[in-house]
């Protein structure tokens, strides 16, 4: 069975930094692309960006190149997503999601809420 | 920047049916894909490559392409159909997803 299972809530300050992960289980983790998506509260969702585990190669949104890093360690089937400085406007749910054939996301995380406060 | 564009609210009363759209000029090259949030939980993706359903999704959602234009229907609507639905495509350049703003189902 197909599962991505992400790390737990985080409760941060602003200007702290942050590390979150994915592990990919039950498929080759080294064959698929794995994307990130933000959803802000009560917003909808954003591509932030793709990597693929086996290589690594990225892909960044626009909107996300520079705020944010995406990384994988083959060896334990696991990607993160990271940030150097947090700010207020980072607090949001962050999926991961594994990129089928064309561009389905066909298995989706449960989802890692960062809470982002003074 | 590419966008995709959702109505952003539709509603339907029980056993009827619900049609979303989704524009966007890529979408005569690339194909969409639809995903359903309920509230609280991840996206399900419930159409592939236009038309396609994924095994476990209730044969009262199909999909079709048009043009530019991509629609999801729900027929014979649930009270269980009440979500949020999203369509999916990839840019021009197909190096880069794009979401659409979503639509809100809700169910009379």
């Amino acid at each position: 069975e197909v599962q991505l299972v992400q790390s737990g809530a985080e409760m941060k300050k602003p200007g702290e930094s942050l590390k979150i992960s994915c592990k990919g289980t039950g498929f080759r983790f080294t064959s698929y692309w794995i994307g990130w998506v933000r959803q802000m509260p009560g917003k909808g969702l954003e591509w932030m960006g793709i990597i693929h585990p086996g290589d690594p190669d990225t892909i960044y949104s626009p909107s996300f190149q520079g705020q944010v890093t995406m990384s994988a360690d083959k060896s334990i089937n696991t990607a993160y997503l990271q940030w150097r400085s947090l700010e207020a406007s980072d607090t949001a749910m962050y999926y991961c999601a594994r990129r089928g054939d064309a561009y389905i996301l066909d298995f989706w995380g449960q989802g890692t809420l960062v809470t982002v406060s003074s | 920047s590419y966008e995709l564009t959702q109505p952003p609210s539709v509603s339907v009363s029980p056993g009827q049916t619900a049609r979303i759209t989704c524009s966007g000029d890529a979408l005569s090259k690339q194909y969409a894909y639809w995903y359903q949030q309920k509230p609280g939980q991840a996206p399900v993706l419930v159409i592939y490559q236009d038309i396609e359903r994924p095994s476990g999704i209730p044969e009262r959602f199909s999909g079709s392409s048009s043009g530019t234009t991509v629609t999801l229907t729900i027929t014979r609507v649930q009270a269980e159909d009440e979500a949020d639905y999203y369509c999916q495509s990839a840019d021009s350049t197909g190096t880069r997803f794009v979401f659409g703003s979503g639509t809100k189902v809700t169910v009379l």
